[in-house]
């Protein structure tokens, strides 16, 4: 069965580091999205991606963080120059159109 | 209250009991969504409910939705140890992608 890949699964970084969390979408699958659940909350949506641009972003997203597509399977979610705060499990997920979403298996992302 | 909000917060029972967790939210939607998360471990799709449904069916799972009172319930049947997780509701925002709002999530857990 199909599924959505993230790289790595743990990512220890120091602050104001940057880092890129990797994602490989199901291959046939259109759109593209970034949650992300701090530890005892709730999952959050941060971003949304179609057709080569950001579709829908959350107040979550701002300048520190970036989407790319680099190529016809990868997905990425870059942080610039990470905060304490921004320690959390991040998700990928994809969808063929409005449909059910696909999520990874999550990058847990510590910053110290 | 925030949308998709599911209510108990957690819910123990035995084996061979059912659960049921309910979920309320707040705009209108497309669909909604149900999920479920075993610790530390990724979003796995459970069902979707369009809007103009009311009740669905999927193995042990059933699912209603009453959009007049902007709720959902899922049941689960005859629960096992393995459905010990936490499940969430997530609605479409209904912004022409499937951009999710997730709630907090119920945590069950079945007993042997």
């Amino acid at each position: 069965e199909p599924e959505v890949t993230q790289t790595p699964s743990h990512q220890v970084t120091q602050m104001g580091q940057e880092v890129i969390l990797r994602c490989v979408p199901i291959s046939n699958h259109l759109y593209f999205y970034w949650y992300r659940q701090i530890l005892g909350q709730k999952v959050e949506f941060l971003v949304s991606f179609y057709n080569n641009e950001i579709s829908e972003k959350s107040e979550i997203f701002d300048d520190q963080f970036s989407v790319e597509r680099p190529d016809g399977s990868n997905f990425t979610l870059k942080i610039r120059s990470t905060k304490l705060e921004d320690s959390a499990m991040y998700f990928c997920a994809s969808t063929r159109g409005i449909t059910e979403a696909f999520f990874g298996q999550g990058t847990r992302l510590t910053v110290v | 209250s925030q949308q998709g909000e599911e209510d108990p917060q957690a819910l123990s029972i035995q084996e061979g009991e059912n659960a049921t967790m309910n979920c309320s939210y707040k705009t209108s939607i497309n669909n909604l969504q149900w999920y479920r998360q075993n610790s530390g471990r990724g979003l796995v799709h459970l069902i979707l409910i369009r809007s103009n449904e009311r009740e669905k069916h999927s193995g042990r799972l059933r699912v209603t939705l009453d959009t007049s009172k902007k709720s959902s319930s899922l049941l689960i049947t005859a629960s096992r140890a393995a459905d010990t997780a936490s499940y969430f509701c997530a609605t479409d925002r209904g912004t022409g992608y499937s951009t999710l709002t997730f709630g907090k999530g119920t945590m069950l857990l079945v007993s042997p």
